[in-house]
């Protein structure tokens, strides 16, 4: 069964410290894995997107790192901000289709406290 | 950034009513989504479209309808709202190809009384 699992559910760090959140996935044929944020009552907003070759991806405080052997991935956040608290959603896309079908994990409530 | 838009942001409705919710993208992407989202849970896509005159439904089973008469309009509508209905709808979309970034509206929010 095609399945995406985040972790932690939810964090609490304060403000200006690093943090890593974790996705396992069973997705298979693998086409490439994205990273969401989503602020309450917002739609979701990309952050990354890597393909099987691609191991690494910034964008600016958050890097994503993939290990499509052993089907994991992780966000890493740098110097956290008040405003990097937010739901971070894990999602990833199989080859089964031309839609690309989008297996989407439950996301990490992460809070940043001043 | 997304220009992706959604309306209303928040509808409070009656059992029993009809409502549409709206959802325009000014990208020109051929493909559009709508994603149901309770609470700590996941996203579950419930129809989708790959252009004009294209709807499918998605993983998960719902009351609703879509249509795509113009590339940039994507609404749907419930018939019949029910309390079981209240939830956050997302509206999505993106170019073709299965690496394309995918852009989502802001969502409305149903509640269903």
């Amino acid at each position: 069964k095609n399945q995406v699992e985040q972790s932690p559910q939810s964090l609490i760090i304060l403000e200006g410290k690093n943090c890593t959140l974790q996705c396992n996935y069973t997705v298979s044929p693998f086409s490439n894995l994205r990273w969401y944020k989503q602020d309450t009552g917002r739609g979701p907003v990309s952050l990354t997107i890597m393909t099987f070759s691609e191991n690494t991806k910034s964008n600016g405080r958050y890097t994503a790192t993939l290990d499509a052997d052993t089907k994991q991935s992780s966000l890493h956040i740098t110097a956290s901000q008040l405003s990097d608290s937010a739901s971070y959603i894990c999602v990833v896309s199989d080859r089964g289709s031309t839609l690309g079908r989008l297996y989407f994990g439950r996301g990490t409530q992460l809070t940043v406290w001043p | 950034e997304a220009d992706i838009y959604q309306t209303p942001r928040y509808l409070v409705i009656g059992t029993g009513k009809k409502i549409t919710l709206e959802c325009s993208q000014t990208m020109g992407h051929d493909k559009m989504y709508w994603y149901q989202q309770d609470p700590g849970m996941e996203l579950h896509l419930i129809h989708y479209s790959y252009g004009v005159n294209s709807t499918e439904k998605g993983d998960l089973s719902s009351e609703s309808t879509v249509s795509r008469i113009r590339t940039e309009h994507f609404p749907l509508t419930l018939e019949s709202a029910r309390p079981s209905h209240t939830s956050q709808y997302l509206c999505a979309s993106s170019h073709r190809g299965p690496n394309e970034k995918l852009f989502f509206g802001s969502g409305t929010q149903l509640s269903v009384l």
